[in-house]
């Protein structure tokens, strides 16, 4: 069956641009995860959202990043005046149920100039 | 602050060998994970632990889980050239029942087999 899917795949952007990010999970997982990897910080949470619940924004870096779930389903994941230190992949992923495997996307690789 | 230790960071093997790789975190939790990710790709969950003394076998990688020691390892048997990838381990701080999993990850083991 049809996986996590990301979009776009890479983005190069300018300093102090805007970028969205897309997030299709798998049908039917109830929870969205939002990492970022990078070489110095490695793997890192960014947000998730469970169900009908208050996401989790605790990871988030500063206040120019936001994401937002539709309809339970697809997630978009916002930057703000992106900078330099924004350059990471960004690993979007799914549960079906609490304490059960994350299943990833592709990631989006981002690198702002 | 959960932090999570993996080593070695860099492991080099002969094939035929075996080895382990260790993950130690430092608060209680009983959810561990083990994730592959080869060179430019996403990650590929491999196995999901959940209880002390948890045990789980696919093929030649073997994940067991300390709670009491914080420890996790994985164990390699006999390695083969398509094992090569960076491991991770992940750790979910549980904090209560209704809350999802907010992963925090290992530094990542490369492992590299060589023929």
């Amino acid at each position: 069956g049809a996986g996590v899917s990301q979009s776009p795949s890479n983005k190069v952007t300018e300093k102090g641009k805007d970028v969205e990010l897309r997030c299709d999970p798998i049908s039917g997982h109830t929870a969205l995860y939002w990492y970022r990897q990078s070489l110095g910080q490695g793997l890192e949470f960014l947000i998730y959202f469970q169900g009908n619940s208050a996401p989790d924004k605790s990871g988030l870096p500063s206040d120019r990043f936001s994401a937002e779930r539709t309809g339970g389903s697809v997630s978009t994941l916002t930057i703000q005046r992106t900078q330099q230190e924004d350059s990471a992949v960004y690993l979007c992923a799914s549960s079906a149920k609490l304490a059960s495997a994350q299943y990833f996307g592709p990631g989006t690789r981002l690198t702002v100039t | 602050e959960l932090k999570v230790e993996q080593n070695p960071l860099f492991l080099s093997m002969q094939e035929g060998k075996n080895y382990t790789i260790y993950c130690n975190y430092s608060t209680t939790s009983d959810r561990l994970y083990w994730y592959r990710q080869d060179p430019g790709k996403s990650l590929e969950s491999l196995f999901v632990l959940l209880s002390n003394g948890a045990v789980k076998q696919e093929g030649r990688l073997m994940a067991s889980l300390d709670t009491k020691a914080r420890l996790s390892t994985l164990h390699i048997t006999a390695a083969v050239h398509d094992l090569s990838a960076t491991y991770f381990c992940a750790v979910d701080p549980f904090i209560n029942t209704g809350t999802a999993s907010k992963l925090t990850f290992g530094t990542g083991t490369r492992l590299q087999v060589t023929l």
